[in-house]
C-alpha cells in the first residue's frame, strides 16, 4: 500500500498571502496524484488531477506541481473561501490512498 | 449536470448491516466506476473500495475484505455499498464518488462526490 504523507498538519496564513502544501508518496505514483478541498459539513471537491491539471471551474490561483514522490499544492493569494482542509490522493495503484490532510487556517 | 445522490442517514446496532445507495445521473453510468470513501468524525478520508459501472468488477480495501460488498444496478444507474458486522468504529460519513477508471487496471480520480450518508453504530 502506498502511504501518503502531508505536511504541515496545520498551516496558518493571512488572506492575500501564498500558501504551499506538501504531499509525499512512499513510492512513485508518477503523475497520478489529485488534490481535494473539504469544508466543514461538505463533501470533498476535486481541485487538481494529474498532479498539475486544474479541475473544471477551479480558479487559477490554485496550482499543483511535482511527480514521482514529491508534490506541492500552491494557492497564490488566499481568499476567505480557501480556508479548509486539503487532501492529496494517489490513484496510481490500488488501494487508492489519501494523505491525512492539511488544515489551512486564517492567521 | 452530473449528480450523485445518496440515501439517508442510518442508525444501526453493533453486529448489524447497513446498505447505502448512490444514484447517479447526468452521465453514462457504464463509462465510469464508483469508489466509496468514508470519514470518521473529525478524521481524514479512507478509501473503502471501487466498483466498475461497466462490468461490476470490484476492488476492496484489505481491512474491509469479507465485510463489504459493492454492487451496481445499471438499469437505474445506482451503486450500493453494504457493510456487515458493524462496529462502533464504523461510525462515519460514507461518500460515493465517480471515478474515471471504468475497468480494472485503469486509473481514475474522483471528480464528483455524493453528499454523504452518516452511519451511526451504537447500542
Amino acid at each position: 500500500e502506498i502511504v501518503m504523507t502531508q505536511s504541515p498538519a496545520t498551516l496558518s496564513v493571512s488572506p492575500g498571502e501564498r500558501a504551499t502544501l506538501s504531499c509525499r508518496a512512499s513510492q512513485s505514483v508518477s503523475s497520478n496524484l489529485a488534490w481535494y478541498q473539504q469544508k466543514p459539513g461538505q463533501a470533498p471537491r476535486l481541485l487538481i488531477y494529474g498532479a498539475s491539471t486544474r479541475a473544471t471551474g477551479i480558479p487559477a490561483r490554485f496550482s499543483g506541481s511535482g511527480s514521482g514522490t514529491e508534490f506541492t499544492l500552491t494557492i497564490s493569494s488566499l481568499q476567505s473561501e480557501d480556508f479548509a482542509v486539503y487532501y492529496c490522493q494517489q490513484y496510481n495503484n490500488w488501494p487508492r490512498s489519501f494523505g491525512q490532510g492539511t488544515k489551512l487556517e486564517i492567521k | 449536470q452530473v449528480q450523485l445522490v445518496q440515501s439517508g442517514a442510518e442508525v444501526k446496532k453493533p453486529g448489524a448491516s447497513v446498505k447505502v445507495s448512490c444514484k447517479a445521473s447526468g452521465y453514462t453510468f457504464t463509462n465510469y466506476g464508483i469508489s466509496w470513501v468514508r470519514q470518521a468524525p473529525g478524521q481524514g478520508l479512507e478509501w473503502m473500495g471501487w466498483i466498475s459501472g461497466y462490468d461490476g468488477n470490484t476492488n476492496y480495501a484489505q481491512k474491509l475484505q469479507g465485510r463489504v460488498t459493492m454492487t451496481t444496478d445499471t438499469s437505474t444507474s445506482t451503486a450500493y455499498m453494504e457493510l456487515r458486522s458493524l462496529r462502533s468504529d464504523d461510525t462515519a460519513v460514507y461518500y460515493c464518488a465517480r471515478e474515471s477508471a471504468a475497468v480494472a487496471g485503469t486509473r481514475g480520480f474522483f471528480d464528483y462526490w455524493g453528499q454523504g450518508t452518516l452511519v451511526t453504530v451504537s447500542s
